[in-house]
């Protein structure tokens, strides 16, 4: 079984501040990892995923993310927010296993609250 | 805009009826899967169809139905509702069979609410 576990509910932020949005996962076998944003009133949108190769993943809008193996963590990080990146945050988990993989695990979600 | 479309945008409803949500997948993409948003349950997977069949379910229940059409368009089917069926319901879709790394673009959802 796997699950994703996001350790902050809430997160508010004062602008131009740094911020992490901690992710921990669970599985027996590898994983692909995912974090997705969504925004007031839209859908969700994929900021980055981690399949192999460089632990550091960039993404979209300046947020990257550290795949750390041996503690399970998949942590989003920015080094300066802004206002327009208030939204809910979902770190996700797809179990990898050769082919019939077909399902999205989603943690709880953290939505950050950036305040000027 | 994710390409991916869903109707109605907003569904208000009472107990015990039976509602249809509509999705329409981004254009080229063979899998469809929907999702139910809650507070309390978090973003849950239902059921995904690749190509008109039904590849994997999640924690759908015997109430919901769902089926995708030849032109790919899906439909999710809530009968007998009650008032924990409230929520918003999303549709997403990629191009490939399974999810292993591939990016699943989510329509804006369906809002549910069973009065």
């Amino acid at each position: 079984a796997q699950s994703v576990t996001q350790l902050d509910s809430q997160v508010p932020v004062f602008e131009e501040a740094p911020v992490e949005l901690r992710c921990n996962y669970s599985s027996s076998v590898s994983v692909y990892l995912f974090w997705y944003v969504q925004y007031p009133n839209q859908g969700l949108q994929l900021l980055l995923k981690y399949l192999s190769g460089s632990t550091l993943v960039k993404g979209i809008n300046g947020f990257e993310a550290e795949f750390n193996k041996s503690q399970t963590s998949f942590h989003l990080r920015k080094p300066s927010v802004h206002i327009s990146d208030t939204a809910e945050y979902f770190c996700a988990v797809s179990l990898f296993s050769g082919g019939s993989n077909y399902k999205l695990t989603f943690g709880k979600g953290t939505l950050l609250t950036v305040n000027p | 805009d994710s390409g991916v479309t869903q109707t109605p945008k907003h569904l208000i409803t009472a107990t015990g009826q039976r509602v249809t949500l509509r999705c329409s997948p981004r254009s080229g993409d063979l899998s469809v899967y929907w999702y139910q948003q809650s507070l309390d349950q978090g973003l849950q997977f239902l059921i995904q169809y690749y190509n008109g069949e039904e590849r994997a379910k999640g924690n759908i229940l015997e109430r919901f139905s769902a089926q995708q059409f030849p032109d790919l368009h899906s439909e999710l089917n809530l009968s007998s509702l009650e008032l924990g069926d409230s929520a918003l319901y999303f549709c997403a879709s990629s191009v490939d069979e399974t999810a292993n790394g591939n990016e699943q673009f989510f329509g804006p959802g369906t809002r549910l609410t069973v009065l």
